[in-house]
């Protein structure tokens, strides 16, 4: 069964640095892996995806991913935080692909505090 | 606005009734799926329509639990008897064709609390 994992509750990084949230994953064949970004009482918007191709995928407001098939992780970086970057992040991966569902599964998340 | 739209954002419901909820995905996309979020989880899947079929259900989608989307539009997500552990947030999110290459796109829920 497909899975991911993301090792952290909590990131806390200073405004300015750059931040890492930690996603891994677990699947049979290819993955298709996203992140998502939740704010509070919010529905998810999504950040980037990995299909193929560049191993570092660029998404919204500044985020990039690098996939890494060897480590079988998928971290989200970006290299200044916000303030404004604080929110819950989600990992997730397709669940199959072609003709299946195509659901996504989700990882527990990750709450970001980005500190002035 | 062209996104997911979720009606009503907000439910209190007492214990025992029943309750509707709908779902308005994006007008292009024939995909739509149910998510259910508690709280310091992650969304889990629900179910699952490509046009006006049903083609995937959860086993946590007991028999309380009917979602319909008929003539492929919109949506809804019915709750019947509602018990205490239904207290949850409702997404509803859409994809366009393109098997599992395309993003989901999600409404902003609609979050249950049952009392």
């Amino acid at each position: 069964a497909q899975s991911v994992a993301q090792p952290e509750d909590q990131v806390n990084v200073a405004e300015g640095n750059p931040l890492t949230v930690k996603c891994t994953y677990s699947v049979s064949g290819n993955p298709y892996l996203f992140w998502y970004v939740q704010y509070p009482n919010r529905g998810l918007q999504f950040l980037l995806k990995y299909i193929t191709g560049d191993n570092l995928v660029k998404g919204s407001y500044g985020f990039e991913a690098e996939f890494n098939k060897s480590q079988t992780s998928f971290h989200l970086k970006k290299p200044s935080a916000l303030v404004s970057d604080s929110a819950l992040y989600f990992c997730a991966v397709r669940d199959g692909y072609g003709g299946a569902t195509n659901k996504l599964i989700f990882g527990t998340g990750t709450l970001l505090a980005v500190q002035p | 606005d062209t996104g997911v739209s979720q009606d009503p954002r907000h439910k209190i419901t007492k214990r025992g009734q029943n309750v509707t909820f709908r779902c308005d995905p994006i007008s292009e996309h024939n995909r739509l799926y149910w998510y259910r979020q508690t709280l310091g989880q992650g969304p889990e899947f629900l179910t699952y329509f490509q046009n006006e079929a049903q083609l995937e259900k959860s086993r946590l989608l007991s028999d309380r639990f009917s979602a319909e989307r008929p003539k492929g539009s919109f949506s809804t997500l019915e709750i019947q008897r509602t018990e205490q552990g239904d207290s949850a947030m409702y997404l509803c999110a859409s994809s366009s064709p393109g098997g599992g290459m395309t993003e989901a796109f999600f409404g902003q829920g609609t979050r249950l609390t049952v009392v």
